[in-house]
């Protein structure tokens, strides 16, 4: 089985502090993506990548960014965290065809939470 | 981007009876990809079901099956004889060939199973 492993499980950071989130997929996938959930809110993607070092921006990429220097890995970066990113963090990876054994396969999730 | 909606925040079913989750969505796309996937309380999200769009015959994964009417935009999921296990946050997602592989998210139903 495809494992997503996200490296911290909850977080606690300050107001201001860089906030590093790592995520590791270990079957290959082309695709990575990292999504934020809210209650009431669903998933809501922050950025994806289709391939080491290429990165797209998602439906709310603003205060976030990303890093993808190997295949395997794919992080998430708060340049300067803030309290209303306080959230449930999810890492996905994907394949990278179009048929339909391109399915999502998540992590366990990050949560942070900013004072 | 497509818009997926889950009506029902909420929903409970009594052990062993049947349960119907809703999905809609909306796509001027032809071809596509939905889904179903299953948050357990603090536990990792995983696929339950998929659907090509371009198959008239619904999907079944032994108690979960779906209900897909492609000229509606609808994907309801059907759980029968419903156990504990089943309590989970559900969330339909659908996927795009044309848009980099992205999915996209409804909102979530919670679902309670009561003994």
């Amino acid at each position: 089985d495809v494992k997503v492993t996200q490296s911290s499980r909850y977080l606690v950071k300050r107001t201001g502090e860089k906030v590093f989130l790592e995520c590791v997929q270990d079957m290959d996938h082309e695709n990575m993506f990292w999504y934020r959930q809210d209650p009431g809110l669903g998933l809501r993607l922050i950025y994806f990548s289709y391939d080491v070092k290429m990165k797209e921006k998602g439906d709310i990429p603003e205060g976030y960014s990303v890093s993808r220097e190997k295949k395997e890995r794919f992080s998430l970066i708060l340049e300067s965290a803030s309290t209303n990113q306080t959230s449930m963090y999810l890492c996905a990876s994907s394949l990278g065809t179009g048929g339909s054994a391109n399915v999502l396969t998540f992590g366990a999730g990050s949560r942070l939470t900013v004072l | 981007a497509q818009t997926v909606t889950q009506s029902q925040p909420e929903m409970s079913v009594q052990e062993a009876e049947t349960v119907t989750l809703s999905c809609t969505y909306d796509t001027s796309e032809s071809d596509y990809y939905l889904f179903w996937y299953k948050q357990p309380p603090s536990r990792q999200m995983i696929l339950v079901i998929r659907q090509e769009a371009y198959k008239q015959q619904n999907a079944t994964e032994n108690r979960f099956s779906v209900n897909f009417q492609k000229a509606a935009k609808s994907f309801s999921l059907k759980i029968s004889d419903s156990q504990l296990g089943d309590a989970a946050m559900y969330f339909c997602a659908y996927r795009s060939p044309n848009t980099g592989n992205q999915f996209y998210f409804g909102t979530g139903t919670s679902l309670t199973v009561i003994p």
